[in-house]
């Protein structure tokens, strides 16, 4: 099976910009989608594909991918942007699907 | 509106068995392939298992060793997970989850049920 790891916690001020970043063999063939979790909530989609938004995400909110790595980007961070970070893929077999071990974000 | 609804979650002793149930209601279930996740108390998201819209492909996290079964009535628009054998170690926030591939990517998901195993 295949890993995806990402750090553990990232902190941005706020209005900044941060990058969020997963890592692993398998995003060399397959997209790496983004969500976001808030304390006691669901997680939410908030990126996926080449760069693609869900509505009512905001456009502060992007994606890139580069060789093994996926990117989520978050561009003038906002308080309200606080929270866990979780990319996802395809593992190797194509078949079952895996999660990365997700980014705490802090907007300081 | 999209909606998913899970239930049937609870404290279960060790060995015990349990049945999630996933409401779905707002799209036509028929058609997309379904999923559970699960969270631990404080931990990640963990992908349990996927069933396609006609249950012709399912598959399961290797992690459990065969003691779950995910299974779906489409007239019913409902998708269920059974467990047996349950570890204090399954204990988790399941969510029930709608696949919109390709590319992979879940959207929506459900508030979530609660499983507790503990003696």
């Amino acid at each position: 099976s295949s890993e995806l790891t990402q750090d553990p916690a990232v902190s941005v001020a706020l209005g900044q910009t941060v990058r969020i970043t997963c890592q692993g063999d398998n995003l060399r063939t397959y997209y790496a989608s983004w969500y976001q979790q808030k304390p006691g909530q669901a997680p939410v989609l908030v990126i996926y594909g080449n760069n693609n938004r869900p509505s009512g995400i905001p456009d502060r909110f992007s994606g890139s991918s580069s060789g093994n790595t996926g990117s989520l980007t978050i561009t003038g961070a906002q308080a309200e942007d606080e929270g866990d970070y979780y990319c996802n893929s395809r593992d190797s077999d194509g078949n079952k699907v895996v999660f990365g071990g997700g980014t705490k974000l802090t907007v300081l | 509106e999209v909606q998913l609804v899970e239930s049937g979650g609870g404290l279960v002793k060790p060995g015990g068995s349990l049945r999630l149930s996933c409401a779905a209601s707002g799209f036509t279930f028929s058609s997309y392939t379904m999923n559970w996740v699960r969270q631990a108390p404080g931990k990640g998201l963990e992908w349990v298992s996927s069933i396609d819209s006609s249950s012709g492909y399912i598959y399961y996290a290797d992690s459990l060793k065969g003691r779950f079964t995910i299974s779906r009535d489409n007239a019913k628009n409902s998708l269920f997970l059974q467990m047996y054998s349950l570890r204090v170690e399954d204990t988790a926030v399941y969510y029930c989850a709608r696949d919109m591939s390709p590319p992979l990517h879940f959207d929506p998901w459900g508030q979530g049920t609660l499983v507790t195993v503990s003696s």
